[in-house]
Formats: structure tokens, C-alpha cells, sequence
């Protein structure tokens, strides 16, 4: 089971780019990085994934090196309706590794 | 549509009541999850159905039964609860891929009180 590390929570200004590093140094090799952002009260929301390098959408990038023990979810100029708990979610096969880590609490400020 | 809803959106029941919380979702998915979350903690898996079967049961007391009817719907009956399963209860459900990678799209949760 793949357990993740994240930081606990992060401060950032309007406009800004944040950077939130996810550490899973025992992935395996059938692994995929999955990140969530959850509003409160709300049900958590699917960001992006990936499984090597770099992913790139609309919302977000992901960066995974090439040995796979950490991820870097990228928000570009943030605003303040991102502000949320951000989670990293290393998914195998099957469903007994869908252990969420203990999030990043984002808070963005004007 | 790309939604999970769930019914109610919140709930309070007593110790000796017998409730059901549903969870429905219309986008051929074939793997269905409930989590349990209490205030600043991630979401904790209970259970997962894939094709309308248990897949998973996380050591969760008998008290919460969940049922699959069919692949839209899924049901978590809950019976004699305890004060501290008071939490907000997620609904998920995903492609069903078993080789992993698989997108969960989340309901936005039943918030259930135990008096």
C-alpha cells in the first residue's frame, strides 16, 4: 500500500502559481497519481492523473519524475475560489490501495 | 450527465432508528464506493461494489449494509448507530477499470447526525 505524504497546508496570493508536492516512496509499478480538491461540505472533485512525466489539462499540470516516488501538482494563477483541501491519491489495481493521504489545506488570499 | 447525486442531503436519526441512505449515478459506470468522513479528515473507504458485486468491505462494523440493486444504484442501510458515526457519507462511482487509474466522480454527501 502506497502511503502518501503531503504538507499539512500552504498559503498563496491571488494570481500566483502554487506548487503542491505529494511524496509515495513506495509506489508500484502498476500505480497511477490521482489528485482531488475538496470544498467543504462538498464531495472531493478529480483534478488530474498520471502515471510518468508530465500531464497537462486545463486546470492543472502534473509533474512525476522519473522514479516515481513523488508528484508536484501545479495550479497555475490561483484565485480565491481554489482555495481547498487538495488530496494525493496513488490508485493500483483493484480497490485496496484507495487510501486518501491527509490533504493540503490551500489557502489563497487576495 | 456526468453527476452522482445522493438522497437525503442530510440526516438525523437516534440510536435505535433504522435508515437508508441512496446514492445514483446514470453514467454506465460499472464500480460504485461509500466513504465515511468526519470534520478535517480525507475520506475513509467502507465499501466498494464492481459489477454490482462487493468488492471491498474495509472491516466496517455490521451496522452499515450496503446493497447494490443494479449498476445505477447503490443503497447503505444503516441500523443501531453509534453517536460518533456522525459524519458526511460519499457516494462514488467510476468506470470500474481494475487495472487501475480510475477516475472517481463523488457524490456531495449525505450529512448524518446520530443523536
Amino acid at each position: 500500500l502506497a502511503k502518501t505524504t503531503q504538507p499539512i497546508s500552504m498559503d498563496s496570493y491571488e494570481g500566483q502559481e502554487v506548487n503542491i508536492t505529494c511524496s509515495h516512496n513506495n509506489i508500484a509499478t502498476n500505480d497511477y497519481i490521482t489528485w482531488y480538491q475538496q470544498f467543504p461540505s462538498q464531495g472531493p472533485r478529480f483534478i488530474i492523473q498520471g502515471y510518468k512525466t508530465k500531464v497537462t489539462n486545463e486546470v492543472a499540470s502534473l509533474f512525476i519524475p522519473a522514479d516515481r516516488k513523488s508528484s508536484t501538482l501545479s495550479l497555475p494563477r490561483v484565485s480565491l475560489s481554489d482555495t481547498a483541501v487538495y488530496y494525493c491519491l496513488v490508485e493500483g489495481s483493484g480497490y485496496s490501495t484507495l487510501t486518501f493521504g491527509k490533504g493540503t489545506m490551500l489557502l489563497v488570499s487576495p | 450527465d456526468t453527476e452522482v447525486t445522493q438522497t437525503p442531503k442530510h440526516l438525523v436519526m437516534g440510536m435505535t432508528n433504522k435508515k437508508s441512505l441512496k446514492c445514483e449515478q446514470h453514467m454506465g459506470h460499472r464500480a460504485m464506493y461509500w466513504y465515511k468522513q468526519k470534520a478535517k479528515k480525507p475520506p475513509e473507504l467502507m465499501f466498494v461494489y464492481s459489477y454490482e458485486k462487493l468488492s471491498i468491505n474495509e472491516s466496517v462494523p455490521s451496522r452499515f449494509s450496503p446493497e447494490c440493486p443494479n449498476s445505477s444504484l447503490l443503497n447503505l442501510h444503516l441500523h443501531a448507530l453509534q453517536p460518533e458515526d456522525s459524519a458526511l457519507y460519499l457516494c462514488a462511482s467510476s468506470q470500474g477499470r481494475l487495472a487501475g487509474g480510475d477516475e472517481q466522480f463523488f457524490g456531495p454527501g449525505t450529512r448524518l447526525t446520530v443523536l
